[in-house]
């Protein structure tokens, strides 16, 4: 089946910086997500995105579909920014196949 | 509004005891997922449901029991079968199987 790798797994960065969060997957997708969960657990849609560019605030998303990564940016950095991020395709068979996160943290 | 409730947001079960998670969206999607996610991981998917009264397995669905009577409910029950049912359980739901995905809050379970 498709497996989705996340880069970095974890991210430590000061209020303020920039920061670029890579997901990579391992055969063609239907769809690609990028979520944040919130150290309460609760995950929160942050781009349905299966190509192109999207931006939202501080927050943006491009999919090279062709070459099989999206990347999730994300600048001057808040401390409400922290939590992990997962990257979820969509395979074949409609399912969602999710990465393991990475786990960012912004310091003060 | 609308969105993705689930209920109890803490539960706390007996070993040997079943346990049903609720989730209710109003959203009028007609697919339906469970999932649970153990500490420091990623989601695993447990059962989907794509239509009313049609239910899949997902990848761990050993243990677990669901319904979908109506469009709008998609309980999990939990039940005794389960070795290691303490987690965090997640509800989403989707227009269709190959559309955005929605969550809930979620409910954490613990076992005592």
């Amino acid at each position: 089946g498709i497996q989705v790798e996340q880069s970095p797994p974890d991210l430590i960065l000061q209020e303020g910086a920039n920061s670029t969060l890579r997901c990579n997957f391992s055969d063609s997708v239907n769809n690609l997500q990028w979520f944040h969960q919130n150290p309460w657990g609760q995950l929160i849609n942050l781009f349905y995105i299966p190509s192109g560019t999207k931006q939202n605030g501080r927050l943006s998303a491009t999919t090279v579909a062709t070459e099989r990564y999206s990347l999730l940016y994300i600048s001057s950095s808040q401390t409400t920014d922290s939590g992990v991020y997962f990257c979820a395709v969509r395979d074949s068979n409609y399912q969602l196949i999710w990465g393991a996160g990475t786990k960012l943290i912004i310091k003060p | 509004d609308g969105g993705i409730t689930q209920s109890p947001k803490y539960l706390f079960r007996k070993e040997g005891q079943n346990v049903t998670l609720s989730c209710e969206q109003n959203l009028n999607h007609d697919a339906m997922y469970w999932y649970r996610q153990d500490p420091g991981q990623g989601l695993r998917l447990i059962y989907y449901s794509q239509i009313v009264n049609d239910f899949q397995k997902g990848d761990i669905a050993e243990g677990y029991s669901v319904s979908r009577e109506k469009k709008e409910s998609f309980p999990l029950t939990v039940t005794s079968a389960q070795k290691n049912p303490t987690a965090f359980y997640l509800c989403a739901s989707s227009i269709r199987l190959d559309t955005e995905a929605f969550f809930g809050q979620g409910t954490r379970l613990t076992v005592v």
